[in-house]
């Protein structure tokens, strides 16, 4: 079937250190996001890309880092400069690109916490 | 500013009882407004859309309305279900094409 694919669903870090959570899409979209969900508020916008190997910037980037070197693939790097990364971190895709309002379809999540 | 205020932060209901769920946004010019339901601890998934020109629009028990000159839009849930017990998120698309969420309402049904 097809889908968004997130990966681990949950992660450990200690101080420091860097992560990468992986997301995957089959669904052929040109268009792929990520999110960060903290209880009580709205998701924001981490990083988006409309095409391979280009993306920009969303409201929350300091301290993360992406890549998009395929087009099923838009891993998402929490440095150690992210200050408060413990958070609920959440992929998607669009069928067209940003700017249009087409519909999100999310991955099922990595919860990321910082011991 | 543009935002999207939504109400109430949580509902506790009976199952079998319908509730609705408001909200309000300052968003201009507007684009189109999603309902999204996310179940505890998964991602979100797309249960309406409404456009400029819509009302209301349903998906089964569920039915979204929408007045675009008060800036306001619900989701009544009928005949409620436990399997409706979840966060429900609006989320308002700017003409420019930036996505505006809502902080969610936490919807728990109890039988």
């Amino acid at each position: 079937d097809g889908g968004i694919t997130q990966s681990p669903k949950y992660l450990f870090r200690k101080e420091g250190q860097n992560v990468t959570l992986s997301c995957e899409q089959n669904l052929n979209h040109d268009a792929m996001y990520w999110y960060r969900q903290d209880p009580g508020q709205g998701l924001r916008l981490i990083y988006y890309s409309q095409i391979v190997n280009d993306f920009q910037k969303g409201d929350i980037a300091e301290g993360y880092s992406v890549s998009r070197e395929k087009k099923e693939s838009f891993p998402l790097t929490v440095t150690s400069a992210q200050k408060n990364p413990t958070a609920f971190y959440l992929c998607a895709s669009s069928i067209i690109r940003r700017g249009r309002g087409g519909e999100l379809f999310f991955g099922e999540g990595s919860r990321l916490t910082v011991l | 500013k543009n935002q999207v205020e939504q109400s109430p932060q949580s509902l506790i209901i009976l199952e079998g009882k319908n509730c609705t769920l408001q909200c309000n946004y300052t968003v201009s010019p507007f684009s189109n407004l999603r309902w999204y339901k996310q179940d505890t601890g998964r991602g979100p998934v797309s249960l309406t859309i409404m456009t400029f020109s819509e009302n209301t629009k349903s998906n089964g028990r569920y039915t979204a309305t929408l007045d675009a000159d008060t800036k306001q839009s619900s989701l009544h849930i009928t005949a409620s279900q436990l399997s409706d017990s979840a966060s429900y998120i609006c989320v308002v698309t700017h003409q420019g094409g930036k996505l505006i969420f809502g902080q969610g309402t936490e919807l728990s049904v109890k039988p």
